[in-house]
Order: C-alpha cells, then structure tokens, then sequence
C-alpha cells in the first residue's frame, strides 16, 4: 500500500489567485496522477505527473493552468492558476503502486478549493 | 466514450439493513470493473473489483458482479453496519490504460444504530 498527504485539506482563495497543492507519498512509485471532482460530478483525471517529463494532460485540461512539477518519486505539486469560482473543487493526487493490478489506485484525502 | 452512471444517493438505512447501489457503465472494448470508498476523512480506496464478465468481486461483506449482458456491476451487502457509511464509487478502466479510471458520481451512504 501507499500513504498520500495532500496539503492544503482545504482553501478558500479568491478569484484571479493561485494555488500550489502539494502531494507526498511514502514510497517512491512511478505514477502520479491528479484527479478533480467539482461539485455533484465524479472525479475526472486532469493530468498524469512523469517523473523527470512533462506531465500529460487531459482532453480539456492545459498546462497553463494547472502546472504540474514532479522533481522525485515521492513528490508533485499541482497549481491552480488565476482561480476563477468555476474552480471550486476537490483536487485529489493518486498513485499507482505498481503492483501490476489494473485500475488499483491510491488516494490522497484531497484538497478542498473553494474560490470566491 | 466511457461513462459510469449510478444511483444517485444519499442512501439513509439502519444497521443490518440490506444494501444495492446499483452501477451501470458504457465502455469501448472490454473493460475491469472497481467500487472505491471513500470514509470520512481519508482517501478513496479500493473496496473491490471485476476484471471480466461474470467475475465477482468481493471483500469486507459487499459483493459485486460484472454483468456483461446488462452492463451492470451492483453493489451489495447482506448486513451494513454503522462502519459502513461512506461514500461509494463505481469505476471502470478500458484500452490499456489501467490507471485512467472512469468514475461515476458517488453516492453516500449513512448506516443508523
């Protein structure tokens, strides 16, 4: 299994500002990724964080607003740039362990944004 | 695409009471299956999953069952207890990307002394 801390739990920023979760696990692995779930919607993956590469980001999703940095195999950060309302969501980092078994994900407790 | 549809909550029973959450997907190709859950205060985590058609994947009480013909993959329990409350996910993975999970949208449960 994984641990995974996020910080913050939880923000209230205000419009036009920028936010830096951060995500640190207790092992080192291969995948992270980050998910966001917005009010009364399911999780939807926004990027996957390479180690050492760029992230790769979703259909829907670009790097200018959410950069992603993963400097080592602990460790990433996601920024919410120039936040708007429509930004108001739980931000979650995920890992894959690397056991080989599909669709076996870990989770962080997420990150709670609420944008005024 | 792939979606995920299930029941919509929240879901309010009373200790040993009988659980469904019923989950329906549309996917391309031949996709696993997964409930994550997610008590309150910590990460989702994986409860159970179906990698192929009428597999049953079970754990801690709750069972589910890939049903390829309804595309359909139910989640039940016999007995909740108030541990259970929480909030339920269905979630499906399909073409070679295991980790890019397709999540419907959650339901909450509370269980009742």
């Amino acid at each position: 299994s994984a641990v995974i801390s996020q910080k913050p739990s939880r923000d209230i920023c205000q419009r036009g500002t920028s936010l830096t979760i951060q995500c640190q696990v207790d092992s080192q692995v291969t995948m992270m990724f980050w998910y966001r779930q917005q009010p009364g919607q399911s999780l939807t993956l926004i990027a996957t964080a390479n180690q050492g590469s760029e992230a790769t980001y979703e259909s829907g999703f670009v790097i200018d607003k959410f950069p992603i940095s993963r400097p080592n195999l602990t460790f990433s950060t996601l920024t919410v740039s120039n936040m708007s309302p429509e930004d108001s969501s739980i931000y979650l980092c995920s890992v894959d362990p690397g056991t080989g078994a599909a669709g076996e994900l870990f989770f962080g407790e997420g990150s709670r944004l609420t944008v005024l | 695409g792939n979606s995920v549809t299930q029941m919509e909550g929240p879901v309010t029973l009373s200790e040993e009471a009988f659980l469904t959450i019923n989950c329906t997907y549309t996917a391309t190709g031949y996709p696993s299956l997964f409930w994550y859950v997610q008590y309150p205060g910590e990460g989702l985590q994986l409860l159970l999953k179906a990698t192929k058609a009428d597999d049953k994947g079970s754990n801690k009480g709750f069972e589910a069952t890939y049903r390829k013909e309804t595309t359909s993959f139910h989640l039940e329990k016999g007995s909740v207890q108030v541990s259970d409350s929480a909030v339920y996910f269905c979630a499906l993975s399909s073409g070679g990307s295991n980790y890019k999970l397709t999540f419907g949208k959650g339901t909450l449960l509370t269980v009742n002394p």
